[in-house]
């Protein structure tokens, strides 16, 4: 059972655009999401998070949105440069508990310079 | 931000050996530190949680007795595979808990990686 989903493998965006990653999670006791971005053999680099108590984080080109009700999460980055090329992994926590994270499968951005 | 280190980076071992990879925060102490696998163009998925002093919390399906985990420091976590096979050749990767923030204001909670842990089992 895939609690956090990425339904999109891949993505391609022009160098100056905006790049939306989406991700969609089930459980409704998650209450802590995050953003990581990968390349490959390199372990995952924090990029951004957000608290359900939000429906939006900013952190310089990278936005987080958040929609409870609908169980879905994006990232917006703007404007896209090439070097943001990699996977990105959404991930959802609960904030009692182990705080153990659960990640989506992940979307491969490539951005065209 | 904040540095987690592993080694070694990358491990090719006979069949039946064990290997053990090493797992370091470098500049912070974290209590809990979490241990990943990951397979080619899929997720990272849980394999345990590695809690400082305690036995860790192994995910649903991982051999304990397979993988054996010992967090002996605040900044030390080990993933020991024990009698490795060929299916268990994996990019293995582990995390700390750490809380962020600037100016001395805590801003919030994630998990700092390592850079991960190439086993290849022959």
């Amino acid at each position: 059972d895939q609690q956090v989903k990425q339904n999109s493998p891949s993505l391609s965006v022009q160098e100056g655009r905006i790049s939306i990653l989406n991700c969609d999670y089930t459980n409704s006791m998650f209450d802590y999401f995050l953003w990581y971005k990968k390349y490959p053999a390199e372990g995952p680099t924090f990029l951004i998070s957000i608290s359900s108590i939000k429906d939006k984080n900013e952190d310089g080109r990278f936005t987080v949105f958040l929609n409870k009700s609908a169980k879905h999460l994006s990232l917006h980055i703007v404007p896209s440069q090439p070097g943001d090329s990699a996977v990105y992994f959404c991930a959802a926590s609960r904030t009692v508990g182990t705080y153990k994270y659960i990640f989506g499968t992940g979307t491969r951005l490539k951005v065209l310079a | 931000g904040a540095v987690v280190s592993q080694h070694p980076s990358r491990v090719i071992c006979k069949s039946g050996t064990s290997v053990k990879i090493e797992c370091r925060s470098l500049d912070f102490q974290a209590t809990t530190m979490f241990w990943y696998r990951q397979f080619p163009k899929q997720s990272l998925m849980l394999m345990a949680t590695s809690n400082e002093g305690s036995k860790a919390t192994y995910e649903q399906g991982v051999e304990k007795d397979k993988f054996l985990i010992n967090h002996a420091s605040l900044t030390l976590s080990t993933l020991t595979v024990t009698s490795a096979h060929p299916e268990d050749s994996s990019f293995y990767i582990c995390s700390a808990r750490a809380r962020y923030g600037t100016g001395g204001s805590v801003q919030g909670e994630t998990q700092y990686f390592g850079p991960g842990t190439r086993l290849l089992v022959l």
